[in-house]
């Protein structure tokens, strides 16, 4: 069975670097047919797509944080990972990875990590 | 404000036929494959149906989604406790460099 756990800070000073890991197991994050992205909720609101990473390699990142934003994968390690420089308190939020479909037009997220609490404060 | 609009609220008594509502525009639901997602109080969000009316193995029949034009819906037939949560449609937006939108989420109460 698949499975997705976040990690990283949880505090996060304001303008500096947010930094999270997904690690996979049970699969190989290689495996064809999938794409990995990150999603986020603040406080008693809605999701919000942060980007993802496909097979090949290639990414896709919602325009509103693109600026901000990196996605990466570490196929020996089997984990994908998320950094957001020049964090604000807006971008306090609890951060979810998942698994996505293999194309943009059908980015369904199947398996979901149990999401990680990040909060910018100084 | 989301650009997929859902209601905020809706509520329902055991046993009864719940639809949850989600408007976009050709650009997203209009052109694009719609998803809904179903979140238990304090867990990470569950996919319930995908490409507008499929359902994952493991989701029960009495979930069902539809779209007609830019809109979608979510029925929840024979309505249990269990049932309570929010709910979130989803769909890739063309516009700009394209991204995926989610709804703003539906909290369904079970009376």
């Amino acid at each position: 069975q698949l499975q997705l756990q976040e990690s990283g800070s949880g505090l996060v000073k304001p303008s500096q670097t947010l930094s999270l890991n997904c690690a996979v197991s049970g699969g190989s994050i290689s495996s064809g047919g999938y794409s990995w992205s990150w999603i986020r909720q603040p406080p008693g609101k809605g999701l919000e797509w942060i980007g993802c990473i496909y097979h090949s390699g290639s990414t896709s990142y919602n325009p509103s944080l693109k600026s901000r934003v990196t996605i990466s994968v570490d196929r020996p390690k089997n984990l994908f990972s998320l950094k957001l420089n020049s964090v604000s308190a807006a971008d306090t939020a609890v951060y979810y990875c998942a698994r996505s479909g293999e194309i943009k037009y059908d980015l369904f997220f199947d398996m979901w990590g149990q999401g990680t609490m990040v909060t910018v404060s100084s | 404000q989301s650009v997929l609009a859902q209601p905020p609220s809706a509520s329902g008594t055991p046993g009864q036929r719940v639809t949850i509502s989600c408007s976009g525009s050709s650009s997203n639901i209009g052109s694009n494959y719609v998803y809904w997602y179903q979140q238990l109080p304090g867990t990470a969000p569950k996919l319930l149906i995908y490409r507008n009316n499929q359902r994952p193995s493991g989701v029960p029949d009495r979930f069902s989604g539809s779209k007609s034009g830019t809109s979608a819906s979510l029925a929840i037939n024979w309505l249990r406790s269990e049932d309570e949560a929010d709910y979130y449609c989803a769909a890739w937006d063309d516009g700009l460099s394209g991204r995926v939108l989610f709804g703003g989420g539906t909290k369904l109460t079970v009376l």
